[in-house]
């Protein structure tokens, strides 16, 4: 059964500090993996999608890579503001629509300290 | 509709009544998930349905759960007999063919 581990299940930093959040996945055959972002409130919201030939993609501060060989992502966020305090969550898509459908992982619940 | 519905935002209830949610997903999407949310368990997948097929029930954590989606649309979460550990944000989210997901609002559910 397809399965994405995300962790840290949370993670608490001062604000200005780096971090970099991991994802790892087992759906075969991939089509493309996303990242959510998760405001306090608000329903997920897709921050950068992730296809099979990229290994790196920026939004601003956020920073994703893809290593299609390990199966594992990672979310860098650079000088981390009091904005980033969410939850990030993991989707991975399989090709062709297959029966288990798109796999979340459990997100990484992200905390940030003036 | 532009966006996935869901309703009610917020319920508060009574340890031991029913509860039912809603979900509106986006017109034409064949795929709908329900996961539920807490802090300590991170995102928890409940049922998955997928146009006409079987829906997968996997992750339903009791007899207490059940969910139905009526003509490929709107789908309803049912929670019998609430519990205080039932209390948590329950989130629905939709798909076409598993590309995007588009979550929505979610429901945070409070059972007292």
């Amino acid at each position: 059964k397809n399965q994405v581990e995300q962790s840290p299940q949370s993670l608490i930093i001062l604000e200005g500090k780096n971090c970099t959040l991991q994802c790892n996945y087992t759906v075969s055959p991939f089509s493309n993996l996303r990242w959510y972002k998760q405001d306090t409130g608000r329903g997920p919201v897709s921050l950068t999608i992730m296809t099979f030939s990229e290994n790196t993609k920026s939004n601003g501060r956020y920073t994703a890579t893809l290593d299609a060989d390990t199966k594992q992502s990672s979310l860098h966020i650079t000088a981390s503001q009091l904005s980033d305090s969410a939850s990030y969550i993991c989707v991975v898509s399989d090709l062709g629509g297959g029966a288990d459908g798109l796999t979340f992982g459990k997100g990484t619940h992200l905390i940030i300290q003036p | 509709g532009a966006g996935v519905s869901q309703s009610p935002s917020n319920k508060v209830t009574e340890k031991g009544k029913d509860v039912e949610l809603r979900c509106d997903p986006i017109s034409g999407h064949t795929a709908l998930y329900w996961y539920r949310q807490s802090l300590g368990q991170g995102l928890e997948f409940l049922i998955y349905f997928q146009g006409n097929s079987a829906p997968d029930k996997s992750g339903l954590p009791s007899d207490r759960f059940s969910a139905e989606r009526t003509g490929g649309s709107v789908s309803t979460l049912t929670i019998q007999r609430t519990q205080q550990e039932d209390s948590a944000v329950y989130l629905c989210a939709s798909s076409y063919s598993n590309t995007e997901a588009f979550f929505g609002q979610g429901t945070r559910l409070t059972v007292v």
